[in-house]
């Protein structure tokens, strides 16, 4: 079975230090992967995807994301965390089944910036 | 501005009374999904649709419906079947695997759903 696990269900962090959100994965093939953003009760924004190519991958906001295939990986990092990055983070996978292709998400990681 | 609107963003539903959540789209995509968003739960796949007039089950469609008479258009009824069904309703859109651009999955607003 395809699936995402997000180890950790509250990452806390410092103003001004790194942070990292850690997102492992299991998919047959090649995996498409994602990371996305969600504020109280609003829907997800999207941050970064893998596709292909570099392992480092830049998104929105100085947030970037390292894909790693021999630990199937796909952490979320960011050099310097900011009170307004207080949010909850998804990580998902494309899967591509007989039908079509739908998006598998990891249970969501909730990160606080303090300050 | 292309993007997805849902509505409404609130809707209390009552006992054994169907409601219908509106998703409607204008970026041209084919593929659409409706997910549920449960505290601690992440994202569950209800329904998803590739194309027109076809679409398929996801992993907890029970109690709920759908249709796709347009593109641009997915709407989700929760009907009386669904015997827990206060949560957060999240629609997205895709473009297709294979066609180049943009890969990932757009969300809309949501739409919170309260039995009282």
């Amino acid at each position: 079975a395809q699936s995402v696990a997000q180890p950790e269900d509250q990452v806390n962090v410092a103003e001004g230090n790194p942070l990292t959100v850690k997102c492992t994965y299991s998919v047959s093939g090649n995996p498409y992967l994602f990371w996305y953003v969600q504020y109280p009760n609003r829907g997800l924004q999207f941050l970064l995807k893998y596709i292909t190519g570099d392992n480092l991958v830049k998104g929105s906001y100085g947030f970037e994301a390292e894909f790693n295939k021999s630990q199937t990986s796909f952490h979320l990092k960011k050099p310097s965390a900011l009170v307004s990055d207080s949010a909850l983070y998804f990580c998902a996978v494309r899967v591509l089944d007989n039908y079509g292709q739908n998006f598998v998400f990891g249970p969501g990681t909730r990160l606080s910036v303090l300050p | 501005d292309g993007g997805i609107t849902q509505s409404p963003k609130y809707l209390f539903r009552k006992e054994g009374q169907n409601v219908t959540l509106s998703c409607e789209q204008n970026l041209n995509h084919d593929a659409m999904y409706w997910y549920r968003q449960d505290p601690g739960q992440g994202l569950r796949l209800i329904y998803y649709s590739q194309i027109v007039n076809d679409f398929q089950k996801g992993d907890i469609a029970e109690g709920y419906s759908v249709s796709r008479e347009k593109k641009e258009s997915f709407p989700l009824t929760v009907t009386s079947a669904q015997k827990n069904p206060t949560a957060f309703y999240l629609c997205a859109s895709s473009s297709p695997p294979g066609k180049t651009g943009k890969t990932e999955a757009f969300f809309g607003q949501g739409t919170r759903l309260t039995v009282v």
